[in-house]
């Protein structure tokens, strides 16, 4: 069972406009969230994360919002740039405070910024 | 440059055949982790270890093995008895068991 859902598998967006990026998650034991950035034939790499005792966070052009009681969060890209074109997958973990940081990966949102 | 480095990037292997995939990190990262990725399909995980000479399966571990002997090391070894062993493999670290993960470029391993 997916416990981390990426809805959307792709998204187009003009240059220079907001891409918003959306990810479910089921499991109300998640307590932290990532969001990771990937090329063809690449490994992810980080991008911005967010606790769950925070409801945002921003990093430049990157925030990302957390609607616990919804069990939703979205990452904002705002101007977005051609070079943002990528599969942005969103990931959630639980029990941090056990030592557990298994990550659980949604199915990912291939971005296109349009020149 | 630290980093986390995997070799080879593109791996074949007849049906049948062990394989190992290495990974291997700079970073002075307690926690190691493998993931595949498949097709439109996000990553799951392989196996974990927190700590040298310490690991413990993930959500599809059947048909792998994995060893942690040095800190910077935690290779994988895909078995004959992994059923779908074609997928992109990677690797991760973090500096602490709930660090953030931080991954390399993946290996791809195509079983003829």
């Amino acid at each position: 069972d997916q416990q981390v859902k990426q809805n959307s598998p792709s998204l187009s967006v003009q240059e220079g406009r907001i891409s918003i990026l959306n990810c479910d998650y089921t499991n109300s034991m998640f307590d932290y969230f990532l969001w990771y950035k990937k090329y063809p034939a690449e490994g992810p790499t980080f991008l911005i994360s967010i606790s769950s005792i925070k409801d945002k966070n921003e990093d430049g052009r990157f925030t990302v919002f957390l609607n616990k009681s919804a069990k939703h969060l979205s990452l904002h890209i705002v101007p977005s740039q051609p070079g943002d074109s990528a599969v942005y997958f969103c990931a959630a973990s639980g029990n941090r405070q056990t030592g557990a940081n298994n990550l659980f990966f949604g199915t990912g949102t291939r971005l296109t910024v349009i020149p | 440059d630290g980093g986390i480095t995997q070799s080879p990037k593109y791996l074949f292997r007849k049906e049948g055949q062990n394989v190992t995939l290495s990974c291997e990190q700079n970073l002075n990262h307690d926690a190691m982790y493998w993931y595949r990725q498949d097709p439109g399909q996000g990553l799951r995980l392989i196996y974990y270890s927190q700590i040298v000479n310490d690991f413990q399966k993930g959500d599809i571990a059947e048909g792998y093995s994995v060893s942690r002997e040095k800190k910077e090391s935690f290779p994988l070894t895909v078995t004959s008895a992994q059923k779908n062993p074609t997928a992109f493999y990677l690797c991760a670290s973090s500096s602490t068991s709930v660090g953030t993960q931080y991954f390399g470029p993946g290996t791809r391993l195509t079983v003829l």
